[in-house]
């Protein structure tokens, strides 16, 4: 139980290009969605948490018109890398949790590369 | 601020041996501590998970030891495979203002050598 399915795996587009990453729960119920950014051997960087059907929490210097969140049902968010540029090239991980004293179940990344 | 000390940072054992990852945090309010598995280019798995009214707790070879009074909790893998070759997260999280959102300690990259 308790998986979460990230799509797509893998992205390559050209600088300018806007992308966007799905982070579905498969069996359960998400209330609470994470989005993360990591870079090669470092930990993991919150970027926003949100809420269904709330406005996205963003961390401190974290653009929220940069990477737009939706998270319109308890199984879907959604992150919008809007007008990407290399710089934004990175591994995407959202995380999932149904109550907030449970953990987080995590998806596989969006490995994002921009040209 | 870095709330989640994590120690060492890259670890090298032999088949076999035992496998130690330690933690500390600042935090007292923090009452939740999961441990999770990455592999390269996948997400990070939860592995096991610890709550401070015990000091330890065992799922196989993985064991978790909770020292609540050294704000200190540590990872044990016992009979260390190649397989288990990963990094290893720590990370702590509270009820605090309702959010539960977790602290994650640095990592630590885990080669356990054939």
């Amino acid at each position: 139980g308790a998986v979460v399915s990230q799509h797509p795996s893998r992205v390559i587009c050209k600088s300018g290009t806007s992308v966007k990453i799905e982070c579905r729960s498969l069996d359960f119920q998400a209330t609470t969605m994470f989005w993360y950014r990591q870079f090669p051997k470092k930990s993991l960087m919150l970027m926003a948490t949100s809420n269904e059907g709330s406005k996205a929490t963003y961390e401190q210097g974290v653009e929220k018109d940069k990477f737009l969140i939706n998270h319109a049902s308890l199984t879907l968010s959604t992150l919008t890398v809007t007008s990407a540029h290399p710089e934004d090239s990175s591994f995407y991980i959202c995380s999932a949790r149904d109550r907030g004293d449970q953990p987080q179940h995590f998806g596989d990344g969006t490995r994002l590369s921009i040209l | 601020q870095q709330q989640v000390k994590q120690s060492p940072q890259s670890l090298i054992v032999q088949k076999g041996g035992i496998s130690i990852i330690n933690c500390a945090y600042e935090n007292t309010a923090f009452d939740y501590f999961p441990w999770y598995q990455q592999f390269p280019g996948k997400g990070p798995a939860l592995l096991i998970a610890i709550r401070p009214d015990v000091s330890e707790k065992k799922e196989g070879r993985f064991t978790i030891s909770f020292n609540k009074s050294a704000k200190q909790f540590s990872l044990h893998i016992m009979d260390s495979q190649p397989g288990d070759s990963a990094t290893y997260f720590c990370a702590a999280q509270t009820a605090s203002g309702g959010s539960y959102i977790p602290t994650f300690g640095r990592g630590t990259s885990l080669i356990v050598h054939p």
